[in-house]
């Protein structure tokens, strides 16, 4: 069963735009979200997280926004840069333990 | 803060034989996870330690593969009698303790079974 749900497998965006990915989520106990970002031949490097007791989160360009009744939360990347081009993960913990991932989206962000 | 290192980055071997990763965690981290990776998907719980003590086991991971954290320091990983399917990216991670704490990834150990 895929209780982390990330339904869409790549997003193109332009520079200099806003990127929005998008996460799904089935079970009610994660209580502890966070995006990670990889790169080829790299592990995934944590980007943002947030608590279930929070609905958002901002870190400079990266926001993550928490909608816990919809079990759905999104990162924001704006503006988007070349840089960003990665596989991002959108990943879920119950009362501190292991991380539940998604199966990521691919970013590509043209120049 | 060296990050998380993980022997060897690349593995081929031949279906049957046994294969063993290392993971070195950042020095202060006390808890120890092992993720496993295929194509397309995001990584998969595979078992974690708390100090010495590994407290969880996916049902992933069968009784072909052994993971021991004999001091609380580094970690490996074996797989005896290597099928095809165990072809994958193997993730180690760690992190300070449970609750809020990120994990922090090494670059894995690819392993390709032929």
């Amino acid at each position: 069963d895929q209780q982390v749900k990330q339904n869409s497998p790549s997003l193109s965006v332009q520079e200099g735009r806003i990127s929005i990915l998008n996460c799904d989520y089935t079970n009610s106990m994660f209580d502890y979200f966070l995006w990670y970002k990889k790169y080829p031949a790299e592990g995934p490097t944590f980007l943002i997280s947030i608590s279930s007791i929070k609905d958002k989160n901002e870190d400079g360009r990266f926001t993550v926004f928490l909608n816990k009744s919809a079990k759905h939360l999104s990162l924001h990347i704006v503006p988007s840069q070349p840089g960003d081009s990665a596989v991002y993960f959108c990943a879920a913990s119950a009362d501190g333990n292991k991380l539940v991932f998604g199966a990521g989206t691919i970013l590509r962000v043209k120049s | 803060d060296t990050g998380v290192s993980q022997d060897p980055r690349h593995k081929i071997t031949k279906r049957g034989q046994n294969v063993t990763f290392r993971c070195d965690p950042i020095s202060e981290h006390n808890r120890l996870y092992w993720y496993r990776q295929t194509l397309g998907q995001g990584p998969e719980f595979l078992t974690y330690f708390q100090n010495e003590a590994q407290l969880e086991k996916s049902r992933l991971l069968s009784d072909r593969f052994s993971a021991e954290r004999p001091k609380g320091s580094f970690s490996t990983l074996e797989i005896q009698r290597t099928e095809q399917g165990d072809s994958a990216m193997y993730l180690c991670a760690s992190s300070t303790r449970g609750g809020d704490s990120p994990l922090h990834f090494g670059n894995g150990t690819r392993l390709t079974v032929t």
